[in-house]
């Protein structure tokens, strides 16, 4: 079945460090690829997507491309500042009738002044 | 728009009470989410319905669990009766769903955070 695996946290940065967080995906199909983010004592919101191979979502300097032959979304920012400190989820989904989301554990980054 | 709404925010209670969790969605999306969050098992997908028909209930943990969509805005979460694992947050979430290919976004609701005594 599809599945999604993050690299485990905590990430912990300094301020203006560069940021990567790993994902990899198993698929049946061709789903859209999702970062996630949750900050403190808050739901889930959106922070960038994907729709097809070599798709490059972007979004408040993150930046994540499909890459179909490694199953991978990994999320970059090139200078992290401590307002990012939040938990990151990556997920895949497909539209239609089945329209459900598979996340990811989540990754905790802890950026630091 | 006010985002998804979600009541209560806290919820303290005794195990073997009831216990019921709302959500109002957002208005003209057709799909909602249960979701429950535990540093345990991170996020779970509990049961989802478009159109207020459930769709799948599979993450539903055991019959103490029921959801019901009477209408297109209003959902409820029960427990019944409540044990102490069950604490946790839970997420209702809403979205539009679109028959093509591209799942539209999610938008979560602040949470409920659940403590069973």
């Amino acid at each position: 079945g599809d599945s999604v695996t993050q690299m485990e946290g905590p990430v912990t940065l300094s301020e203006e460090a560069f940021l990567t967080i790993n994902c990899t995906y198993t698929a049946t199909g061709y789903p859209s690829l999702f970062w996630y983010v949750q900050y403190p004592g808050e739901g889930l919101q959106l922070l960038l997507k994907a729709t097809k191979a070599d798709d490059k979502g972007s979004n408040k300097g993150f930046e994540a491309t499909y890459r179909k032959e490694t199953t991978s979304f990994h999320l970059e920012k090139g200078s992290v500042q401590v307002s990012d400190s939040a938990v990151y989820f990556c997920a895949l989904g497909y539209g239609g009738a089945t329209n459900k989301l598979i996340f990811g554990t989540g990754t905790l980054l802890a950026v630091q002044p | 728009d006010a985002g998804v709404i979600q009541s209560p925010r806290h919820e303290v209670t005794e195990m073997g009470q009831e216990v019921t969790l709302r959500c109002k969605p957002i208005s003209g999306h057709n799909s909602l989410f249960w979701y429950r969050q535990t540093m345990m098992r991170g996020l779970e997908l509990l049961i989802y319905f478009n159109n207020n028909v459930p769709i799948d209930d599979s993450g539903m943990p055991e019959d103490r669990f029921s959801a019901k969509m009477p209408n297109a805005s209003f959902s409820t979460l029960k427990i019944q009766p409540s044990e102490p694992r069950d604490s946790a947050v839970y997420f209702c979430a809403s979205s539009r769903q679109t028959p093509g290919l591209t799942p539209e976004t999610q938008y979560f609701g602040p949470g409920t955070r659940l403590l069973v005594l």
